[in-house]
């Protein structure tokens, strides 16, 4: 299974949004609504930030938004802030029960 | 607070074996699969494996099938990955993660790093 394709890297000013976009198949992204985004600081572990495309756990700011059409899911950051700084990915469960992440993209805060 | 800690990675020859676990607390572990991600040094997130929560449903990467297996011992709350034949590409952090619903991998560990070099 290939990696879900995503932009390597991203950047913004501080408030601006920024969108990262994650193409997959339609035997995954396409597939269904179980599409999650994950931030990933340097040397930390994963974090949880966006699961059935658009739905935010609690605790994650609401500048964080999800979205899906077709293929294509995408992860908007409203006012971008510094924190915000790290590597993202995407993840679909696939059509053969198996799960497939995204390829990371680096988001750079100017 | 949930808390997951994996132990047992390490530096193996091509071809070795490592067992790697994931001791689980601050929740009920035998209510939830549980799944094993790896990261190699400066790429991107790879799934690599899933247990349901009694450990009689098992799924692999293709890329591990055949000389992976997952485990779980709910009686110990650890998780559990047997990692044969390893190769260099199989070099990687190895995270485990709990997924109480379909594509929500809502907690990790710290992850264990395996080195397979000669």
């Amino acid at each position: 299974q290939s990696a879900l394709t995503q932009p390597a890297s991203v950047s913004g000013s501080p408030g601006q949004s920024i969108t990262i976009s994650c193409t997959g198949t339609s035997s995954d992204v396409g597939g269904n609504n179980y599409v999650s985004w994950y931030q990933q600081h340097p040397g930390k572990a994963p974090k949880f930030m966006i699961y059935d495309v658009s739905k935010r756990p609690s605790g994650v700011s609401n500048r964080f938004s999800g979205s899906k059409s077709g293929n294509t899911a995408s992860l908007t950051i409203a006012g971008l802030q510094a924190e915000d700084e790290a590597d993202y990915y995407c993840c679909s469960y696939t059509s053969i029960s198996t799960y497939v992440f995204g390829s990371g993209t680096k988001v750079t805060v100017l | 607070e949930v808390q997951l800690v994996e132990s047992g990675g390490g530096l193996v020859q091509p071809g070795g074996s490592l067992r790697l676990s994931c001791a689980a607390s601050g929740f009920t572990f035998s209510s939830y699969w549980m799944h094993w991600v790896r990261q190699a040094p400066g790429k991107g997130l790879v799934w690599v494996s899933r247990i349901n929560t009694d450990g009689s449903r098992t799924f692999y990467a293709d890329s591990v099938k055949g000389r992976f297996t997952i485990s779980r011992d709910n009686a110990k709350n650890t998780l559990y990955l047997q990692v044969n034949s390893l190769r260099a590409e199989d070099t990687a952090v190895y995270y485990c993660a709990r997924v109480p619903n379909i594509g929500q991998f809502d907690y990790w560990g710290q992850g264990t790093l395996v080195t397979v070099s000669s």
